[in-house]
């Protein structure tokens, strides 16, 4: 079941913040979170696996709700470099799938 | 740092053709993965392989689709007869398969391109 994700774009300037929202209709075992260049693969930004976590990489942060319905990532004070396209991926509720099923993707433009 | 290894990056092939798109997954990983995406699209699941068969597999991979693991290191993706909808990027994934700190991370390879004239 794919999640739902918004928006599906973001114009940012420099310094500006951004979130991002990935939603499902059931509870999730994990959230992954993929940033993708043009042209090139998704890479791995982080994983949120417990109701109730926040976890921050830089200036790039995220959150999963209590139900495990719901995770939100957060870019503070955004960069050139944020810009691509952005894209959670779940698994679950079974725990025994193990293959990621990805939202549709916001693409984040960042302008000087 | 242990990448996963993708070939050919780039292949063109008439309709009808068969190609098969090969992968070197991270040495230590357990599960293997195809993935697509169509050109500004979303990346969507193909087909996840473990124990030496397949574990899942989405309605996408039909009976044109298949994999196989033929030695210890290399992962492939056949198309019997491809059609000119199945352009799209192929992306080969592994994922450790251990589920501790968080550490079950899905790792990429940078993809095949794959274009049907």
């Amino acid at each position: 079941q794919q999640p739902v994700q918004s928006p599906q774009a973001v114009i940012l300037r420099e310094g500006e913040d951004a979130v991002i929202n990935c939603s499902s209709s059931k509870a999730l075992y994990s959230v992954h979170w993929y940033r993708q260049k043009h042209g090139e693969a998704p890479v791995f930004l982080m994983i949120l696996l417990k109701g109730g976590e926040q976890k921050g990489h830089e200036k790039i942060s995220a959150s999963f709700n209590e139900k495990k319905q719901q995770s939100s990532l957060y870019l503070t004070a955004s960069q050139l470099s944020y810009s691509g396209t952005y894209f959670c991926g779940t698994e679950g509720p079974d725990t025994g799938r193990r293959a990621l099923t990805f939202g549709s993707g916001t693409r984040l433009q960042v302008q000087p | 740092e242990p990448e996963v290894t993708q070939t050919p990056s780039h292949q063109v092939t008439q309709m009808g053709q068969e190609v098969i798109l090969r992968c070197v997954p991270i040495s230590n990983h357990l599960y293997f993965y195809w993935y697509r995406q169509i050109l500004g699209q979303k990346v969507e699941f193909l087909v996840s392989f473990y124990n030496n068969e397949i574990s899942e597999k989405s309605e996408i991979f039909d009976d044109q689709f298949s994999v196989e693991r033929p030695d210890g290191s290399n992962f492939t993706l056949k198309i019997r007869s491809t059609k000119l909808e199945d352009s799209a990027m192929y992306f080969c994934a592994s994922r450790p398969g251990t589920v501790s700190s968080g550490a079950n991370v899905l790792t990429f390879g940078a993809g095949s391109r794959l274009t049907v004239l």
